[in-house]
């Protein structure tokens, strides 16, 4: 069975500061790994993913992601945090052969950052 | 290009009630998803659609209903509403299954 694990329901870091939010996974097969944003009254928007290649993965906003097979993690990066950047992020996994494309999303990591 | 579209944005219902939330694509997707977002709980998936006629549960479709007679459209039902419906809930759509998914505002639903 799919599942995620985001362990911190809130990260806080200070404006200028380098951010991790975590994610862990469990996939049956080959994992697809994406990471979403969402600004408040709004639906998520996409980061970036992880099908496969490079380990470190760049996305949208300077945000960057490393896959670790052997840890099965995919955590979220960024090396100089805004303070826009406060919103809430969720890691979501795919198996590569689910049925329907289903995708499995973690309970969120409200980001917080302070000028 | 709109995306995905939901309507309506806000509602309440009266416990029994029954609506339809719409949501609609123009991206031609054949994938289509419901899910629904409680605080602290991630989305859940109700349901999901993997082409025009055909449908399938997700992890909680009880109370819930669905059709998709089009590529387009993929509404959502509530037949009788109860106050654990009282949710914010998403469509999303996908073509392939290396993209990741296109989500709607959202319609944020309270059953009192």
């Amino acid at each position: 069975a799919q599942s995620v694990a985001q362990p911190e329901d809130q990260v806080n870091v200070a404006e200028g500061n380098p951010l991790t939010v975590k994610c862990t996974y469990s996939v049956s097969g080959n994992p697809y790994l994406f990471w979403y944003v969402q600004y408040p009254n709004r639906g998520l928007q996409f980061l970036l993913k992880y099908i496969t290649g490079d380990n470190l993965v760049k996305g949208s906003y300077g945000f960057e992601a490393e896959f670790n097979k052997s840890q099965t993690s995919f955590h979220l990066k960024k090396p100089s945090a805004l303070v826009s950047d406060s919103a809430l992020y969720f890691c979501a996994v795919r198996d590569e052969g689910t049925g329907g494309f289903k995708t499995i999303f973690g309970a969120g990591t409200r980001l917080f950052v302070k000028a | 290009n709109a995306g995905v579209t939901q309507t309506p944005k806000f509602r309440i219902l009266k416990i029994g009630q029954s609506m339809t939330l719409q949501c609609t694509q123009d991206m031609n997707h054949n994938y289509m998803y419901w899910y629904r977002q409680d605080p602290g709980m991630g989305l859940k998936l109700i349901y999901y659609s993997v082409g025009a006629g055909i449908t399938d549960k997700g992890e909680v479709p009880n109370g819930y209903n669905v059709s998709r007679s089009t590529t387009e459209d993929f509404p959502l039902r509530l037949e009788l509403a109860a106050p654990s419906q009282t949710s914010v809930y998403f469509c999303a759509s996908i073509q392939q299954v290396n993209q990741p998914q296109h989500f709607g505002d959202g319609t944020r639903l309270s059953i009192l």
